[in-house]
């Protein structure tokens, strides 16, 4: 069984510009929840999508957004870069909501952005 | 609210050695918790977990016993080895009534030296 892909696994971006980064779960998951990983502030929950529906977000700017479409694929948008923005950003996939106690997240490796 | 505290790092221990990672928690209600161990250049894997207290969580000789009395998961190896090596992230879940997402804490980075 294939695990979460992430694409792509590196990038690197310029202050203002914008960035799409996507993430393919495992089959049969249905949630996506995405994560930032920072030297200085570690792994912090960005949101994450349930059949196609935002469920829970975390304390980020509005310029974080995201999205999951029909085949529960998942994309997150980060509009008018900073340097701050640069880290790993980590997307996780599991069967069911993240509401749902017993519910196993399983990680792809994530995206390095880089910004300049 | 919830909130996850780890020892810092890095910690560096010749093979074979014993091995203890705190971990103490803040949660309301009875959270899961959950040790994830990141490799150099991988995403996240779980470890082990435990959703209940008392329970032990137990993966590839790891474990960790929930204490509710001490609020901790501490993670703890017999005997390192070099493969061991990575970055260790202790972790929780609250479902009741709050978002269900994880809460990680720090993060501590083991070498183990051959």
């Amino acid at each position: 069984k294939a695990g979460v892909t992430q694409t792509p696994r590196y990038l690197i971006k310029t202050r203002g510009q914008q960035v799409t980064l996507s993430c393919s779960p495992i089959s049969g998951h249905r949630s996506v929840s995405w994560y930032q990983q920072t030297p200085g502030q570690g792994l912090q929950f960005l949101f994450e999508y349930f059949s196609e529906t935002q469920r829970n977000k975390g304390n980020f700017p509005g310029r974080f957004s995201g999205r999951q479409f029909s085949n529960s694929r998942s994309e997150m948008n980060v509009s008018t870069l900073e340097l701050g923005d640069s880290a790993l950003y980590l997307c996780a996939s599991s069967r069911t909501s993240g509401k749902q106690a017993g519910n196993e997240q399983f990680f792809g490796p994530g995206t390095r952005l880089t910004v300049l | 609210g919830n909130s996850v505290t780890q020892m810092e790092g890095p910690v560096t221990l010749s093979e074979e050695a014993f091995l203890t990672i705190n971990c103490t928690y803040t949660a309301t209600g009875y959270p899961s918790l959950f040790w994830y161990v990141q490799y150099p250049g991988e995403g996240l894997q779980l470890l082990l977990k435990a959703t209940k207290a008392d329970d032990k969580g137990s993966n590839k000789g790891f474990e960790a016993t929930y204490r509710k009395e001490t609020t901790s998961f501490h993670l703890e190896k017999g005997s390192v080895q070099v493969s061991d090596s990575a970055v260790y992230f202790c972790a929780l879940r609250n479902y009741g009534g709050s978002q269900g997402n994880l809460i990680f804490g720090k993060g501590t980075k083991l070498s183990v030296k051959p």
